[in-house]
């Protein structure tokens, strides 16, 4: 079992529309969370943090995270086909503790 | 926030050969990283690179194969030895991990293929 999971999508909204991606893991030491935005052929970009449980905002979107069951999520309201790319969850332990990365998911806002 | 520059952005190699691949921070950061990114997988760490000492290497990656140099705060090398098809990937290195947040921030990236 991988320490994170994201499924790969994948995913096609039409422009508008509220995207929800979602990333499991099973290790309890996990305390930083972060979602990164993957253009094709660019390396990935910061978008949100967050630290332990609870819901940060920035703009349109907002990264959820429920440690209880070990379940994060971001969610991009009013999605815009600028935000079709992969993205990718990942997590750690704090501390300069590595970074450990779900596979992406790759999503595609339509007109 | 750090802006990381690489180069080459890409290459084709023949088997056997090795290619060095150059990262390039604007600021001074505490740790950097090397990463391998193949076609629908996560982004796997191979390896940190120390300040003025040997790199740490994750399981499954060696010295010998991918040697790194970080001689300053701001750069790095990494370099793909003796490369077969198999190595053909993308390379990213970032910098950071010493925020609240232990956030990392990532090169463009080098796209890497071996004939």
């Amino acid at each position: 079992q991988k320490e994170v999971e994201q499924d790969p999508g994948p995913l096609s909204v039409p422009e508008g529309a509220i995207v929800s991606l979602n990333c499991t893991y099973s290790n309890s030491a996990f305390q930083y969370f972060m979602w990164y935005r993957q253009y094709s052929r660019k390396g990935p970009e910061l978008l949100m943090y967050t630290y332990s449980s609870g819901n940060k905002e920035d703009g349109r979107f907002t990264a959820q995270v429920d440690k209880s069951s070990k379940y994060i999520s971001l969610f991009i309201r009013d999605s815009q086909p600028s935000d079709s790319a992969t993205y990718l969850c990942a997590m750690s332990a704090g501390g300069g503790n590595k970074l450990t990365f779900g596979t992406g998911t790759q999503l595609k806002v339509e007109l | 926030s750090a802006v990381i520059s690489q180069k080459p952005s890409r290459d084709i190699c023949q088997r056997g050969t090795s290619l060095t691949i150059q990262c390039q921070v604007d600021s001074q950061v505490t740790m950097m990283f090397w990463y391998r990114q193949q076609p629908g997988q996560s982004l796997t760490l191979i390896a940190t690179a120390n300040q003025g000492s040997e790199a740490t290497y994750e399981s499954g990656f060696v010295i010998d194969k991918f040697p790194i140099s970080r001689p300053n705060l701001t750069f790095s090398t990494l370099t793909v030895s003796n490369m077969s098809p198999e190595d053909s990937s993308i390379y990213l290195c970032s910098g950071g991990g010493q925020g609240v947040y232990n956030e990392q921030f990532f090169g463009p990236g080098t796209r890497l293929t071996v004939l």
